[in-house]
């Protein structure tokens, strides 16, 4: 089992502001990085998938980056919506344990109007 | 939404019994994996089922068991109940290509709630 932490646990933020949520990581043996979105009582959805060191991906206004050698990513909300509120999960897959998904607890974020 | 449904939603059991699990995956996809999300915690991997075979196996005991049906449906087992074993649980379907790729994407079903009372 692979130790992953995301930070912080909770945010609140108000509408427009921009935020943005660490996951950590071991960063040996890395295979690839899962960004999940999960709002209450829906099915996990996926963000995006990241791979490559210096990898950076962007769906609307939600991008990520990701530093395999030291071992984090960053997600960041830009002009944070109320729709946004959700958890945002991070998950991490290597080569030791095959297509598994290691997920860390989940950042839960609330965008208040 | 995923297209993968679980079924039921919510479930109540009483320690000791056996409790089954449905999923039904994406079409298309040929891999179903099984997790389990304790109050608090992130889901924890329970196992993966590739073309009806076991795939890879967490941190769970034998009385967690699975099967994956040639359409790719799956069910998850538990046997003996205990009070631990109140979670939700997801399952979630990917495609799986052959070769080492870690990075399919797996597209999560919204989960079935187990109380073990």
């Amino acid at each position: 089992i692979l130790n992953v932490e995301q930070s912080p646990q909770s945010l609140h933020v108000q509408e427009g502001d921009s935020t943005n949520f660490t996951c950590s990581f071991p960063s040996s043996n890395f295979y690839a990085l899962h960004w999940y979105r999960w709002e209450t009582a829906k099915s996990p959805e996926a963000l995006f998938v990241m791979t490559l060191n210096g990898d950076e991906k962007k769906k609307g206004r939600i991008s990520a980056t990701l530093n395999t050698k030291e071992g984090y990513s960053y997600l960041y909300i830009k002009g944070s919506q109320p729709e946004d509120s959700a958890t945002y999960l991070c998950a991490l897959s290597d080569s030791n344990s095959g297509y598994a998904l290691n997920f860390g607890k989940g950042t839960s974020l609330l965008v208040t109007p | 939404e995923t297209g993968v449904t679980q079924s039921p939603t919510h479930l109540i059991k009483t320690r000791g019994q056996q409790v089954t699990l449905r999923c039904s995956s994406q079409s298309g996809h040929n891999t179903v994996s099984w997790y389990q999300q304790a109050l608090g915690q992130g889901p924890q991997f329970i196992f993966q089922y590739y073309r009806e075979e076991e795939n890879g196996r967490g941190n769970f005991p034998p009385r967690f068991s699975g099967l994956q049906f040639p359409n790719y449906s799956s069910e998850l087992n538990v046997n003996a109940l205990e009070l631990d074993d109140s979670a939700l649980y997801l399952c979630a379907s990917s495609l799986l290509l052959p070769g080492p790729d870690g990075t399919d994407t797996q597209y999560f079903g919204p989960g079935t709630r187990l109380t073990v009372l």
